[in-house]
């Protein structure tokens, strides 16, 4: 039972390809977010759902798609991979409460490796 | 725009002793702090939070202070245990927006 999952854990592809991170919840959170940490560890917010919404969206290569078919998933989708997406991409989850706080569950991550 | 940056990249302790993570932040406006640990292979996980109107805040071994004069946080964990060796984040929360820090890698030596 586990609270976020992502998948797959690793992912390694050639430059040009196209690929899916798959991500689910069932915390019954109503936010959702995509994370990409680079190999000095930064962590960086890419994007943020909330209730299939679209609210935040960094500054980020319009190769990166992300979709939410419902509150409890939120997948991202990459074309034309480039040598610099190689990172570990998290997925994470929160509840919106009134008082502007907001513990994030993150997921165990997806490595990116492109060759 | 929210910065958050760590004043050390790397923090090696002996096991026992206590360790203190820092933190400083850019955005005076900002009224929510979070600390977080990654272990290595792992997502990061919450540890303690505190809201702007607290100057400090403890938890198991833990304890968070707030300084918003200086706009510095800092993180202490007591008797630290090997266990804790991880790199740890502080974050600052607005609106649904999460914007981490650069990360302390914390070593403990046994």
């Amino acid at each position: 039972d586990t609270a976020v999952s992502q998948t797959p854990k690793y992912l390694v592809t050639q430059m040009g390809n196209d690929k899916s991170i798959k991500c689910e919840q069932n915390l019954g959170h109503d936010t959702m977010y995509w994370y990409k940490q680079d190999s000095k560890k930064f962590l960086k917010i890419m994007f943020s759902y909330n209730n299939k919404e679209l609210i935040i969206n960094e500054t980020v290569p319009n190769r990166f798609s992300p979709k939410s078919p419902d509150k409890a998933h939120l997948n991202l989708h990459i074309n034309s991979l480039e040598l610099g997406d190689s990172a570990v991409y998290f997925c994470a989850s929160s509840r919106r409460t009134s008082g502007n706080t907001g513990e994030l569950f993150f997921g165990e991550g997806s490595r990116l490796t492109v060759l | 725009g929210e910065s958050v940056g760590l004043h050390l990249p790397t923090l090696s302790v002996q096991e026992g002793d206590n360790s203190i993570i820092n933190c400083a932040y850019s955005n005076s406006a900002s009224d929510y702090f979070i600390w977080y640990k990654q272990e290595s292979g792992k997502g990061p996980q919450f540890i303690i939070d505190i809201r702007s109107n607290m100057d400090k805040r403890q938890g198991q071994r833990v304890t968070v202070l707030l300084n918003k004069t200086v706009k510095h946080l800092s993180l202490q964990i007591a008797a630290t245990q090997p266990g804790d060796s991880a790199v740890y984040f502080c974050a600052v929360y607005n609106n649904n927006d999460m914007r981490f820090g650069a990360g302390t890698r914390l070593t403990v030596k046994p």
